[in-house]
């Protein structure tokens, strides 16, 4: 059960777009639409900002998206704000019936 | 409104055993959803632990699955882990989070997470 691969780190500025990718195969990301994303402020739980690739829970921003081509999904921030510094994490379900997690990535907003 | 709570020794020997328990509160167990341990080493990633039922249907992290026991006691409202050998590679602060798409890893809720370090 790999890790799926997220840029270790990415930066924008605010106001403008920013898009994290989450890399996997065809027995998880590329394989189901249950693709989740977690926003990690430090010291802090994580917290769900997208599932099954593109569900916003109720209370999540609709400037956080989600998306899925092939065996990669990605979660753009538009509009971006200082409070969107965090680390960010992918899950994925896959084909032994089990989630597994990206291996994050951190935002800095400049 | 739901919450978690993980409570626990915040520190464990090697070569013991560790055990956390997880209180629900809010919703009841047994009403369903599956219902996880994630952990996460200091300065690292998160790592899926292993998620169960309320009747019973789990499943573990192939890497754990030899050492970890999850279990719910729906009469309690609690959610319990038992990680056999301890080392130092699994001190980590663990939090335990409901999964809302099956065993998928959409954890909606979270615990504030309890840190449990491996040392003699």
């Amino acid at each position: 059960q790999s890790a799926l691969t997220q840029p270790p780190s990415v930066s924008g500025s605010p106001g403008q777009s920013v898009t994290i990718s989450c890399t996997g195969t065809s027995s998880d990301v590329g394989g189901y639409n249950r693709v989740s994303w977690y926003q990690q402020p430090p010291g802090t739980a994580p917290k769900v900002m997208i599932y099954e690739v593109s569900n916003r829970p109720s209370g999540v921003p609709d400037r956080f998206s989600g998306s899925k081509s092939g065996n990669m999904a990605s979660l753009t921030i538009s509009g971006l704000q200082a409070e969107d510094e965090a680390d960010y994490y992918c899950s994925s379900y896959t084909s032994a019936g089990t989630p597994v997690f990206g291996g994050g990535t951190k935002l800095t907003v400049l | 409104q739901v919450q978690l709570q993980e409570s626990g020794p915040g520190l464990v020997k090697p070569s013991e055993t560790l055990s956390l328990i997880c209180t629900v509160s809010g919703y009841s167990i047994s009403s369903g959803y599956y219902w996880g341990w994630i952990r996460q080493p200091p300065g690292k990633g998160l790592e899926w632990i292993g998620s169960m039922y309320h009747s019973g249907s789990s499943y573990h992290n192939p890497s754990l699955r030899s050492r970890v026991t999850i279990s719910v006691d729906s009469s309690k409202n609690q959610l319990s882990l038992k990680l056999r050998s301890v080392t130092a590679a699994d001190t980590a602060v663990y939090y335990c989070a409901r999964d809302i798409v099956g065993a998928s890893g959409a954890f909606d809720i979270w615990g504030q997470g309890t840190m449990v370090t491996v040392s003699s």
